[in-house]
Parts: structure tokens; sequence; C-alpha cells
């Protein structure tokens, strides 16, 4: 059972360029979201969604694109990637319901943009 | 966002001390959650606690759910080397979202 798996998990960007980082989960979770983490700033919410074909803005959306065109996968777009986009981004994915508190993170991408 | 105090930041931690942890808020919540994150990997949930006052542990770790709901410590007995990570508080929002804290940094001690 492969959980929530991330690619890619390094990449380097230069400024102005655009990548999407993919996120698969093998669960047939409902709930999926993309979370970002800086030095001492903690996890901080990006984008969500509460089932294929929905998106929702988080704490820190911009700058940031998302799609949930099928359950299991939730693409993070950057379309012109700056250098405050440096970060590791942390995919994560709920059944919600009663197995909600259960956030089953994926192990990260970590991006630089130069 | 919500903020999350957690506290300390960082701390060192010898073989065999219990080491503690905190989390507070300024607003109340009826969930409040402990995560680990080793290196090179996601957090990992350790402890749930949803009822003010609600004591819970899991192995050597100890979590109490405030009685004014917001805040939340979190005790490690008898450490040792592989509770090296960073910890995060967090507390859950509709659609099942979680606001995190900072973290506590915790290091082995030379």
């Amino acid at each position: 059972n492969a959980g929530v798996t991330q690619t890619p998990k390094f990449r380097v960007l230069k400024t102005g360029q655009s990548m999407t980082l993919l996120c698969a989960q093998d669960m047939n979770h409902e709930y999926m979201y993309w979370y970002r983490q800086d030095p001492g700033m903690g996890l901080r919410l990006i984008h969500y969604s509460v089932g294929e074909g929905t998106t929702a803005k988080g704490e820190v959306p911009d700058g940031y694109n998302v799609s949930r065109l099928k359950k299991q996968n939730f693409l993070l777009g950057l379309e012109s990637a700056a250098p405050s986009q440096t970060s590791v981004y942390f995919c994560a994915s709920t059944p919600g319901g009663a197995g909600a508190n259960v956030l089953t993170f994926g192990a990260g991408s970590r991006l630089t943009v130069l | 966002g919500q903020q999350l105090n957690q506290s300390p930041q960082s701390m060192f931690i010898q073989e065999g001390e219990d080491v503690s942890m905190n989390c507070t808020s300024s607003s109340i919540f009826n969930t409040w959650l402990w995560y680990k994150q080793e290196p090179g990997e996601g957090p990992v949930l350790l402890i749930a606690l949803y009822k003010a006052g609600e004591l819970t542990s899991n192995g050597r770790l100890t979590a109490q759910f405030g009685i004014t709901r917001k805040d939340s410590f979190l005790n490690i007995s008898a450490s040792i080397p592989s509770d090296v990570g960073i910890y995060f508080c967090a507390v859950r929002f509709e659609d099942y979202k979680l606001s995190f804290g900072a973290g506590t940094t915790v290091t082995v001690r030379a």
C-alpha cells in the first residue's frame, strides 16, 4: 500500500519558470491538501479539495493553482515561480468522518527557486 | 490563519530524561492533535484529543487537552535517541483542515 506519493522529490527552478507537483493517493480518500513547510513556521495550508472536481483556497494560496480531475490525484501548479516559493511541499489526504484526524502525509517535495 | 503558539522552539534531550512541550491558542478548539516529523518524512499523528481535560497516552507519550480548550501539552517520558524530530501541535477546522504550530525541534544532547 503506497499511501501518498509525491513527485518529484526535488526540483530546482529559475525565477519565472513553471512547474507542477503531483500528489497521488491510493486510499480512496475524499479530502486532499497541499501544505508548505518553512523553517520556524510549521506547515501552512496552500489549497485543498473536498472531493473530485473541487478545490478551495487555504491560508497561503497566492502564486499557486491546483486541480483535482481524478479523485486519487491532486496537482499543485506554480505558473511563474518566485524565490519566496522555495520551500518543502507536503501533500496530505484523509477519508473524512471518523478517520479525519489522521491526515496521511507524503514524504515531501523540496523546491528551490533561484 | 490561526495562530498556535508552540514552545519551546527547540530542546535538547538526554537519554532517560522526561521532556515537555506545550501549545496555546487565543481561540477555543474541540480537537487538538500532536504530530511528529522525522527528517525527510511527512508528519505522522501521535495523539488525538477530543475532550477538555482529557489525558491520553501512546507508549511513552502523554498529551493533555487543556480544560479551557485553548491549550495542550505533550510529555515524553524516559527519552530515547529515536525521539528526535520535530513535534507539531495542530487544531482542526471545517473540511478537516488542520492548522499547525511552528513546531518543537527535539535534538539529542551530545
